[in-house]
């Protein structure tokens, strides 16, 4: 069991540049999570798979923002047309289930200049 | 709405000393979970301690304790004979028992002085 792993861990882009995270959950659980966090807040909620199927979605995550997780394992998280507010860490979590402990990868940290 | 408050953004202690972090919550809710998250400088979230809301017992970790008041909605983590590697940022979230979000607190910084 290696963790929840997260790439690139830094990531400079231009305003209105496409980015791409990629997130690879703990083997064999079948939730994964995105959550942001900006300086001096909490992670905030942004979306959920349970195996391939997205079922729930913040009102954080603006059109630019998508995400999949095909074949149910790692997941990705594209922000298209990057702005100066979509600097923040996001940060990935997986559970086994429902009522199990989220467990958070080493964040990617995003910076628009 | 769920909110959690973390009313401490700071806290210091020294090193073997005890130090109590605060947190509340509001929530309508009878089934739910509360967390202690640890996010030390540059390094990833882990899980301190987890309780769930229908056990009237306080969990308890090694040197990591929380009082559970739940009629007051009240959930602070306790740190006894505190170590230099516990200064970090503690987050206090919550989890509805039939939801997948975790909502946070903003936060406690927790510096240990030798």
């Amino acid at each position: 069991d290696t963790g929840v792993s997260q790439n690139p861990r830094h990531k400079i882009t231009k305003r209105g540049q496409n980015v791409t995270f990629r997130c690879d959950p703990i083997s064999e659980h079948n939730r994964l999570y995105w959550y942001r966090q900006t300086l001096g807040q909490g992670p905030e909620f942004l979306t959920y798979f349970q195996n391939e199927a997205q079922l729930e979605k913040s009102r954080l995550l603006s059109d630019r923002f998508s995400a999949e997780r095909p074949k149910g394992s790692f997941s990705t998280l594209e922000i298209q047309r990057t702005e100066q507010g979509d600097s923040a860490m996001y940060l990935c979590a997986s559970s086994f289930g429902l009522r199990e402990t989220q467990y958070f990868g080493p964040g990617t940290r995003l910076l628009v200049l | 709405a769920q909110t959690v408050t973390q009313s401490q953004p700071e806290m210091s202690v020294q090193e073997a000393e005890t130090v109590t972090l605060s947190c509340t919550y509001d929530t309508s809710e009878s089934d739910y979970y509360l967390f202690w998250y640890k996010q030390p400088p540059s390094r990833q979230m882990i899980l301190v301690i987890r309780q769930e809301a229908y056990k009237q017992q306080n969990a308890t970790e090694n040197r990591f304790s929380v009082n559970f008041q739940k009629a007051a909605k009240s959930f602070s983590l306790k740190i006894s004979d505190s170590q230099l590697g516990d200064a970090a940022m503690y987050f206090c979230a919550w989890r509805g028992g039939a939801t997948n979000k975790l909502i946070f607190g903003t936060g406690t910084l927790l510096a240990v002085q030798p």
